[in-house]
């Protein structure tokens, strides 16, 4: 069974730094993609960043290009997500998701909430 | 930068069909896949490259295409399919990957 579980989620103040981490299972963690999917209270999902199955390949929306970096650790099957210069629009429920074929998320954890306020 | 384009709401009578749809310019080019969240859960995958349907996903769900709108269909709606529904594709360059807004479902 494939298990996606995200930590590292809390409250930061602007301007400040968080790293999220998502420890997954039940599948080749190298073989995929790994991404960032977050849901900001009350709103849509929307795509943040996603990383190529060996680590060699990064991927990031524009609102977060340049704040944020993605990397992978495939001997401890983890994907991270470091964030700097937080705002207040990156408050959200921040998911992992498990990608398929480059195109697509077959698998999602229970997200991990980020509030950036002071 | 690319946009899909969602109904923000659609409301049906339970045993009735649910029709919601995603609109983009490229989508005759581009696969798209469907997403149910209830509140407070994570997305589930329900509709994939199109018209597939991942295992254990129940059959009253259901996609199809038609030039530049990708259609989800929910056959029978029951109570439970209340939900948030997202269309999301993959598009080559820097943006990698686009949601729809989201159409709220709701069970009348």
């Amino acid at each position: 069974e494939v298990q996606l579980l995200e930590s590292g989620g809390g409250l930061v103040q602007p301007g400040g730094s968080l790293r999220l981490s998502c420890a997954a299972s039940g599948f080749t963690f190298n073989n995929n993609a790994m991404s960032w999917v977050r849901q900001a209270p009350g709103k849509g999902l929307e795509w943040v960043s996603a990383i190529s199955g060996s680590g060699g390949v990064t991927y990031f929306s524009d609102s977060v290009k340049g704040r944020f970096t993605i990397s992978r650790d495939n001997s401890r099957n983890t994907v991270y997500l470091q964030m700097k210069s937080l705002r207040a629009d990156d408050t959200a429920v921040y998911y992992c998701a498990k990608v398929v074929s480059v195109d697509y998320f077959d698998h999602w954890g229970q997200g991990t909430l980020v509030t950036v306020s002071s | 930068s690319y946009e899909l384009t969602q109904p923000p709401s659609v409301s049906v009578s339970p045993g009735q069909t649910a029709r919601i749809t995603c609109s983009g310019d490229a989508l005759p080019k581009q696969y798209v896949y469907w997403y149910q969240q209830k509140p407070g859960q994570a997305p589930v995958l329900i509709v994939y490259k199109d018209i597939e349907r991942p295992s254990g996903i129940p059959e009253r769900f259901s996609g199809s295409t038609s030039g530049t709108t990708v259609t989800l269909t929910v056959s029978g709606v029951q109570a439970e399919d209340e939900a948030d529904y997202y269309c999301q594709t993959a598009v080559t360059g820097d943006t990698y990957v686009v949601f729809g807004g989201g159409t709220k479902l709701t069970v009348l």
